[in-house]
């Protein structure tokens, strides 16, 4: 299967659960943060972002929590569907002209209908 | 109407070859890149260009070399390709959206499997 060999963190979910994949970011100067949702053979899709002047940022099915204090940010999925299966990445920018964005490791998400 | 579109898709080739990737966006972007996720799916990027300028180069070996003819395309070009280059690499785009220079998020292309042999 596409896990064999990459280490990646693995969540397992029933289908029609909500999901919650967490991301530890590194630069306390970060101040805007991006999840993608990447699928097998595709290139990484937005899903969500937040700024750093924010806490939690709603979207569809979606929510994203920041916590600046422990560097920490999470992505909720409501309702889990089989098309949610994925590799899940958050990112991180300190922002300003040398615009560099840094990725986490990524959490793969296996949803089990 | 593929908003950032590069080719090949695949590309199998041998070791010392020289090789090209070729990207475009069709989304009026001011900002592109270059990245590199490995065969554990970690992303880093390795170039970033605006208005056909270089402004991030990350310590990539010289015999990658990007091109950008215009703000819409930017080309990788990589010299005597060594089984170590072996990834998928990923072009991206994105808009500047004040007048810092600071850019919002990505969009990526759908990548291009490089395998050296």
């Amino acid at each position: 299967g596409e896990s064999v060999g990459l280490h990646l963190p693995t969540l397992s979910v029933q289908e029609g659960d909500n999901s919650i994949i967490n991301c530890a970011y590194s630069n306390s100067a970060s101040d805007y943060f991006i999840w993608y949702k990447q699928e097998s053979g595709k290139g990484p899709q937005f899903i969500i972002d937040i700024r750093s002047n924010m806490d939690k940022r709603q979207g569809q099915r979606v929510t994203v929590l920041l916590n600046k204090t422990v560097k920490h940010l999470s992505l909720q999925i409501a309702a889990t569907q089989p098309g949610d299966s994925a590799v899940y990445f958050c990112a991180e920018n300190i922002g300003g002209s040398n615009y560099k964005l840094t990725f986490g490791k990524g959490t793969l998400l296996t949803v089990n209908p | 109407d593929t908003a950032v579109s590069q080719t090949p898709k695949y590309l199998v080739t041998q070791m010392g070859n020289d090789k090209s990737i070729k990207c475009e966006q069709n989304l009026g972007h001011d900002t592109m890149y270059w990245y590199k996720q490995d065969s554990k799916k970690f992303l880093k990027i390795m170039f970033s260009y605006n208005n056909k300028e270089l402004i991030i180069n990350e310590t990539v070996p010289n015999r990658f070399s990007p091109k950008s003819p215009d703000k819409a395309h930017l080309n990788l070009h990589i010299n005597s390709l060594e089984l170590g280059d072996s990834a998928v690499y990923f072009c991206a785009s994105s808009q500047v959206i004040d007048w810092t220079g600071t850019n919002e998020k990505l969009f990526f292309g759908s990548g291009t499997q490089l395998s050296v042999l």
